[in-house]
């Protein structure tokens, strides 16, 4: 079957640096997402990876390991405004995107 | 109106009623999905309508029927649904280059709430 995993909750401090992990088991790899979900908020994207190595968009980073089956969302000089959901979602052979749970991620000041 | 819309954002139903949600997209993208998010669960795809065709789900019940008269609009329609149907439904658009390809990002409506009683 397909699988993502990522942690449940996190928690961290403001100011500090978190890495949220995703590891995935699909049939078929077409880029992995990441996106960020505030309580009673639509998702909205963060990132996109296809290829092995690290994308970094401002304090957001996202890094791929194709061969692993791993992702981690980084997220640096953290604020409170970055208390949300991180949603991993990964397309597969047939081009549909499967997703996470999702990581509850909490800032505490 | 700029980006996803849906409504109601809210609603209340009892299991005989029958009701519909709409969503519509201001993106011009060529690709509409449904999704279904319970608390602590991975969004669920529900239905996908890309380049006018849908793709369908089997594993979703009878009583969820979606409706796509154009590219811009998506209605998902419910009949005698059950408590457990309670959910956050979001809508969401993309613009792919082929159906039922995902190569971009999908921007996603507020969601409507509903409660089934």
């Amino acid at each position: 079957g397909q699988n993502i995993d990522q942690p449940t909750e996190m928690t961290a401090t403001e100011g500090a640096i978190v890495q949220i992990n995703c590891t995935y088991q699909t049939s078929g790899f077409n880029g992995l997402f990441w996106y960020q979900q505030h309580a009673g908020e639509a998702p909205t994207f963060l990132s996109y990876n296809v290829l092995d190595g690290l994308e970094e968009k401002g304090r957001f980073s996202s890094f791929l390991s194709r061969s692993k089956g791993y992702s981690y969302l980084l997220l640096k000089e953290l604020q409170m405004k970055d208390s949300a959901s991180y949603l991993c979602a990964v397309g597969d052979s047939n081009y549909q995107l499967i997703w996470g749970a999702g990581t509850k991620l909490i800032i505490k000041p | 109106e700029t980006g996803v819309t849906q409504t109601p954002r809210h609603l209340v139903m009892g299991m005989t009623n029958k009701k519909s949600l709409k969503c519509e997209q201001h993106l011009g993208h060529n690709a509409m999905y449904w999704y279904k998010q319970s608390a602590k669960k991975p969004l669920e795809l529900m239905f996908v309508y890309s380049l006018e065709e849908r793709v369908e789900n089997n594993s979703v019940p009878s009583r969820f029927s979606p409706e796509c008269p154009n590219s811009s609009h998506l209605f998902l329609h419910l009949h005698t649904l059950q408590p457990e149907d309670s959910a956050l439904y979001l809508c969401a658009s993309s613009q792919d280059g082929a159906s039922g390809r995902v190569y971009n990002e999908q921007f996603f409506g507020p969601g409507t709430r509903l409660t089934v009683l």
